[in-house]
């Protein structure tokens, strides 16, 4: 089974500039999240969408961050524009059923470096 | 307000010995409890889990113990192995599974030669 793919793998930019990811859940998976991980802290969910419809976005910063799930499989996520406290790595994650408590499946993330 | 505690952050365990790892949560309508190991540049990967009704769930060397009166749970690593050497991060899922998933910050253990 393949894993959740995400890219790139590392992201510098200059504040005020907007950067995308992308992420491919495993396939069959119907919920995928995104979670930002600053360094030293746990993983803190940005959102959450079950095939193409939004969970939980209540976290997500709304004023610059922005993802979408349009065909119910791969996502992406913007921030536009960045500020230097988004320096963290992004983690997508998938799931089988959000309901059955299935284990979360992570990818490797995008580490994303503002300056 | 940090709903899952791991005051630890790191712990230094000799190779063959038992590694404990501690995990404190503050919310009582968590009813569902993970381990996820990261290693470097990796993304967490899942451990072992336990349900609110059992107090005790073993996989191979790894065993989550948990006292829902004290609110505490504990994974337990034996014998400890190189390979182990990893942050692991304590998460909780509340009763209403549509909520999300809280993640602790971590503890870095170490196995030493």
């Amino acid at each position: 089974e393949a894993g959740v793919a995400q890219s790139p793998r590392y992201k510098i930019i200059e504040k005020r500039q907007s950067v995308a990811f992308w992420c491919n859940p495993i396939s069959g998976h119907a919920t995928l999240y995104w979670y930002q991980q600053i360094l030293g802290q746990g993983p803190k969910l940005l959102i959450q969408f079950q095939n193409n419809g939004v969970v939980d976005d209540s976290q997500l910063p709304k004023d610059r961050f922005s993802a979408e799930r349009l065909k119910g499989v791969d996502s992406t996520l913007k921030i536009q524009p960045a500020k230097l406290e988004d320096s963290a790595v992004y983690l997508c994650a998938s799931s089988l059923e959000d309901r059955d408590n299935s284990p979360l499946h992570f990818g490797n993330g995008t580490r994303l470096t503002v300056t | 307000d940090q709903q899952v505690k791991q005051n630890s952050p790191s712990l230094s365990v000799q190779e063959g010995r038992i590694s404990i790892l501690n995990c404190d949560y503050t919310n009582s309508m968590f009813d569902y409890f993970l381990w996820y190991k990261k290693y470097p540049a990796e993304g967490p990967t899942f451990l072992i889990s336990i349900s609110s009704i059992k107090d005790k769930n073993e996989d191979g060397r790894f065993t989550v113990f948990l006292n829902k009166s004290a609110k505490h749970l504990s994974l337990h690593i034996v014998p400890s192995q190189p390979g182990d050497s990893a942050v692991y991060f304590c998460a909780a899922s509340p009763m209403n599974r549509d909520d999300k998933i809280i993640f602790g910050k971590g503890t870095r253990l170490h196995i030493l030669p």
